[in-house]
């Protein structure tokens, strides 16, 4: 079993739809939770950054962890052609001894 | 957050050949690292920059592979050494400003090995 599993898509759905984006991992000390977004022929871009637990909230974004389930997800609300890329997530017992998920490949359709 | 810039951009490399990859960053920065991204694979840490010492390789990569300099807080090189194709992938140098603060990447290096 992989440390962090994310299912590689690729997803597609109509602009303005509400989008949920998930990982899953298999290490209980595992205390941050990162996602990333990549686009085409860039480096990954920092999007949202949890520590522990709990929910966050940074305008359409919203990470949800629920260390219960090892589960942790990104919910995109409102989507845009602009929100078209790779989704990263990366979790790990440090900020930067990360595990990365495979990434998911997103497109919205105008 | 720090601007990061990476040198070469890409580059077609023949077998047997090394190439150094360069990572700038416009501010100094406690923590450097290099990743590789394989298609369609997630990222991989091939080691810890250290600044002053031998850089600290993860299970799988070894110095005589891959050596790193980083001679100060804001510069650090990757070379890939003698390059077979299944060195083909992209090369990303990350940086954290302190412990425990978030990764940033820079655009990575996309090498192609014939």
């Amino acid at each position: 079993q992989k440390e962090v599993e994310q299912d590689p898509g690729p997803l597609s759905v109509p602009e303005g739809a509400i989008v949920s984006l998930n990982c899953t991992y298999s290490n209980s000390a595992f205390q941050y939770f990162m996602w990333y977004r990549q686009y085409s022929r860039k480096g990954p871009e920092l999007l949202m950054y949890t520590y522990s637990s709990g929910n966050k909230e940074d305008g359409r974004f919203t990470a949800q962890v629920d260390k219960s389930s090892k589960y942790i997800s990104l919910f995109i609300r409102d989507s845009q052609p602009s929100d078209s890329a790779t989704y990263l997530c990366a979790i790990g017992q440090g900020a930067q001894k990360l595990v990365f998920g495979q990434g998911t490949r997103l497109t919205i359709n105008p | 957050s720090a601007v990061i810039s990476q040198k070469p951009s890409r580059d077609i490399c023949q077998r047997g050949t090394s190439l150094t990859i360069q990572c700038q960053v416009d501010s100094q920065v406690t923590m450097m690292f290099w990743y590789r991204q394989q298609p369609g694979q997630s990222l991989t840490l091939i080691a810890t920059a250290n600044q002053g010492s031998e850089a600290t390789y993860e299970s799988g990569f070894v110095i005589d592979k891959f050596p790193i300099s980083r001679p100060n807080l804001t510069f650090s090189t990757l070379t890939v050494s003698n390059m077979s194709p299944e060195d083909s992938s992209i090369y990303l140098c990350s940086v954290a400003q302190e412990l425990n603060s978030p990764l940033h990447f820079g655009n990575g290096t996309r090498l192609t090995v014939t």
